[in-house]
């Protein structure tokens, strides 16, 4: 049973320069969503996809963050000139799409630390 | 518009205690509820749900009601064991995403 995958596990980068983050969902699944979780918080809604479509963009979604699925399966998500205040744990995750009672099913993270 | 609160924590009990998490919801319509949990080191698991009013969901000894009049799915378990520590998360699933509560960390001692 192959479950959502992430890559990289950590990044850790400079202040300024661009990062990109890949995400696996399970394979029949055709939504697929973005959250971010910072320390000692749950995890906030960042985006996500049903299929190719991007349907929904959270207001945390700055203009400086980008979210792709091109063919309607893998999925990235990049940020532009990193800031401090993006440090965080990146998490993906992916669901059938049938209503909002359909559980969602999330990979290990992305942990982003910025120096 | 839509939010979930959860009881604060550290909760420190022992083993074979009974374990209660408070969560309360504040949304329009009808979602779905969920707890997750996340064990130390890994990712988040769903552990149960409830779909509507008066759902109960259950698994591995926990259990949680969805309750409509009082808006809330407390989660709770007869007796915990050192292997339940972890954080959990209350969710409520609302037009596509996830709104989750700030989690609370239960730690079990033998």
């Amino acid at each position: 049973d192959t479950g959502v995958s992430q890559d990289p596990r950590h990044k850790i980068t400079k202040r300024g320069q661009n990062v990109t983050f890949r995400c696996d969902p399970i394979s029949e699944h055709n939504r697929l969503y973005w959250y971010r979780q910072t320390l000692g918080q749950g995890p906030e809604f960042l985006t996500y996809f049903q299929n190719e479509a991007q349907l929904e963009k959270s207001r945390l979604l700055s203009d400086r963050f980008s979210a792709e699925r091109p063919k309607g399966s893998f999925s990235t998500l990049e940020i532009q000139r990193t800031e401090q205040g993006d440090s965080a744990m990146y998490l993906c995750a992916s669901s059938l799409a049938q209503g909002s009672n359909q559980p969602q099913h999330f990979g290990d993270g992305t942990r982003l630390s910025i120096l | 518009g839509n939010s979930v609160t959860q009881m604060e924590g550290p909760v420190t009990l022992s083993e074979e205690a009974f374990l209660t998490i408070n969560c309360t919801y504040t949304a329009t319509g009808y979602p779905s509820l969920f707890w997750y949990v996340q064990y130390p080191g890994e990712g988040l698991q769903l552990l149960l749900k409830a779909t509507k009013a008066d759902d109960k969901g259950s698994n591995k000894g926990f259990e949680a009601t969805y309750r409509k009049e009082t808006t809330s799915f407390h989660l709770e378990k007869g007796s915990v064991q050192v292997s339940d520590s972890a954080v959990y998360f209350c969710a409520l699933g609302s037009q596509g995403n996830l709104i989750f509560g700030k989690g609370t960390k239960l730690s079990v001692k033998p």
